[in-house]
Formats: structure tokens, sequence, C-alpha cells
């Protein structure tokens, strides 16, 4: 049973760089045929896919147009897990946070417990 | 990007009512929808993949149809823990993208 624990502050600054990880359980980061999402939650603008990471014989990302410019998403191996680094963020920024892992046919299945990031001055 | 529309943004309803909405692509994403409910304070929790396959785990009472791009979530009878917001999602091209949500309600 695959199980993505996160973690990382819940408070940023605007104009500095929001980080979390997302801890993998039951499943490996290097899985050839898992992909590891990010997706963020907000009143406004309601659930919003970010980026993924997922590796087949090498690493590939993709990354959502709204986001391209200041976000990463690296895998590590090591510590079998995933991280997001969103860079210069501002108040729209402020979310609930998820990974997520995906499989054929793009679903999200499962989810980590969400982190909300308020960012503010 | 593929927009997809719900339908209705909420309803009300009663234990044990038969519950339909639905989920519009702005192109054709063949099969390639998921739906999801969500309850206040958790992530979303995937119910059926691939338009209309039950993900395991999840009560028969919840289908799924479609294909194109009109879609639709069904909930045979509705119980007290069905109360929630309902999501759609394609998974046919980058970005992934959600509806905005159909939240069902006690009436």
């Amino acid at each position: 049973q695959v199980q993505l624990q996160q973690s990382g502050p819940g408070l940023v600054k605007v104009s500095q760089t929001l980080s979390l990880t997302c801890d993998i359980s039951g499943d490996s980061v290097s899985s050839n045929t898992a992909g590891w999402n990010w997706i963020r939650q907000s009143p406004s603008r309601g659930l919003e896919w970010l980026g993924r990471t997922y590796y087949r014989s090498k690493w590939y990302s993709d990354y959502a147009v709204s986001v391209r410019s200041r976000i990463t998403i690296n895998p590590d191996t090591s510590k079998n897990q995933l991280s997001l680094q969103l860079n210069s963020v501002t108040p729209e920024d402020t979310a609930v946070y998820y990974c997520a892992k995906s499989e054929t046919g793009g679903k999200f299945d499962p989810w980590g417990q969400g982190t909300l990031v308020t960012v503010s001055s | 990007d593929i927009q997809m529309t719900q339908s209705p943004s909420s309803l009300s309803a009663s234990v044990g009512d038969r519950v339909t909405f639905t989920c519009r692509a702005s192109q054709s994403i063949s099969t390639s929808l998921h739906w999801y409910q969500q309850k206040p304070g958790k992530a979303p929790n995937l119910l059926i993949y691939a338009a209309s396959s039950l993900q395991s785990g999840v009560p028969s009472r919840f289908s799924g149809s479609g294909s194109g791009t009109d879609f639709t979530l069904t909930i045979s009878s509705l119980q007290p823990e069905d109360f929630a917001t309902y999501y759609c999602q394609q998974g046919y091209s980058l970005p992934r993208t959600f509806g905005q949500g159909t939240k069902v309600e006690i009436k």
C-alpha cells in the first residue's frame, strides 16, 4: 500500500522560496511506471496541477506554464522522496499543497495529507 | 489547456436519493476522465478512473459513464458519508486539469 507523507513549513514570506517534501512508502520514486506530482488547491484557483517528475531510464519533469519559471520538482532516490521548490512566492501562492502518485491514464492515487502554506509579508 | 466544467456546482439531496452530476471537457478526452471525492480538511480520494472503472475499495453505489467530452458520475443511493465535494479530472494531456467541483449537501 503506497503512502505519501508530506512535510515542510506552513508559513513563507513574500519573495522567498516555498519548500516541501513528500516521503514515499510502499513504492519507489524511481518506479518505471509511476509519476510523482505536486498539486495545490485554493478557493480562487481550485485544484491546480503544478508538475511532476518520473523515471523512464532517465529522469523527466513536466511543469504547468503558470509556475514554470519558478518551480523545481526533484526526486531524492536515497531518501525515496519527492521535493517541491517554488521561488519568489506571492500571496497568490497561498494554498493547500498535495503530492500525489500518478500512473497510466493520469489518475492521481494516492495523495499526501496536504500542507497548508500561507504566504505573507 | 483542456477546460473541465462540472454541473451543477452544488446540489441538495436526501439519504437514499439517486444523484447524477456531469463533467464536460472542452475537447475530446476519450475515456481519460477520473472522479474524486473530497471531504473537508482531507485530500481528494479517487473513486472512478478511466470514466467508468471503480477504484478498489469504493462502494458499488458509485458509477461513472461517458466518453469524448461528456461524462457523468452517479450515486445510486446516497449515504450519509457521501456528502462531500466531487471533482472530475482529465488525464488525456498536460497540464492535468480539474473541474471546479460539485458539492453535495444534505436537504
